[in-house]
């Protein structure tokens, strides 16, 4: 069945250092897929999607490029900052009016001095 | 416009006690979505409603947990009879349509002792 796969646990970085954080996909259908960010005490917002095979997105210093072949979405930055910190959550969607939404298990990055 | 709005913030209740959590989605998204977060395993799907029909009630959570839409603009989730186990953060969030970008209200924090 559809699945979300994504670095899973806590991730602990210095500023400075590049982000990476992965996340894999399994369905049999056209794909969007989705970043989400939740600062704590905040409510989870959309930070990056994407529909188009080996496009890359950005926005606020993210990037992700949607690889169809590998079913990979990972999220990248090339400098960490420390109001990074925060849950990621990477989420896939068969294609838009479709039932099937799925969220992964989250990531909590800690960006530390 | 205004975002998710999401009632109360925080609510403590005792063991076997009845909770109502209020939500009222964005106005004009068809889909309204619950959600209990917590730190182990992520978002979990609760209800999934379109256009105020009930399209998904998640399994595991049928017992206890009741959502309903009662109008476009208003839905509740009703836990009876709660359990410490229940203890989480309970996010309303709705879109446009399901493959969309879902918009989070900033949740309510229960705790069940």
């Amino acid at each position: 069945g559809d699945s979300v796969t994504q670095t899973e646990g806590l991730v602990t970085l210095t500023e400075g250092l590049p982000v990476m954080l992965n996340c894999t996909y399994q369905t049999a259908y056209s794909t969007f897929l989705f970043w989400y960010v939740q600062h704590l005490n905040e409510a989870p917002k959309l930070l990056l999607k994407s529909s188009t095979d080996n496009k890359r997105t950005e926005h606020q210093g993210f990037h992700a490029t949607l690889h169809k072949s590998s079913s990979s979405f990972h999220l990248q930055k090339s400098s960490a900052q420390l109001s990074d910190s925060a849950l990621y959550y990477c989420a896939l969607s068969d294609q838009p009016g479709y039932q099937n939404f799925y969220f992964g298990k989250g990531t909590s990055l800690t960006v530390i001095p | 416009d205004a975002g998710v709005t999401q009632t109360p913030r925080h609510e403590v209740a005792e063991k076997g006690q009845t909770i109502i959590l209020k939500c009222e989605p964005v106005s004009g998204h068809n889909d309204l979505f619950w959600y209990r977060q917590t730190k182990i395993q992520g978002l979990e799907l609760l209800s999934y409603f379109r256009s105020k029909s009930l399209m998904e009630d998640g399994g595991a959570f049928k017992d206890r947990f009741k959502a309903e839409m009662l109008n476009s603009s208003f839905s509740t989730l009703k836990i009876q009879p709660t359990e410490p186990k229940d203890s989480a953060v309970y996010l309303c969030a709705s879109s446009w349509d399901r493959g969309w970008e879902q918009y989070f209200g900033p949740g309510t924090r229960l705790t069940v002792l």
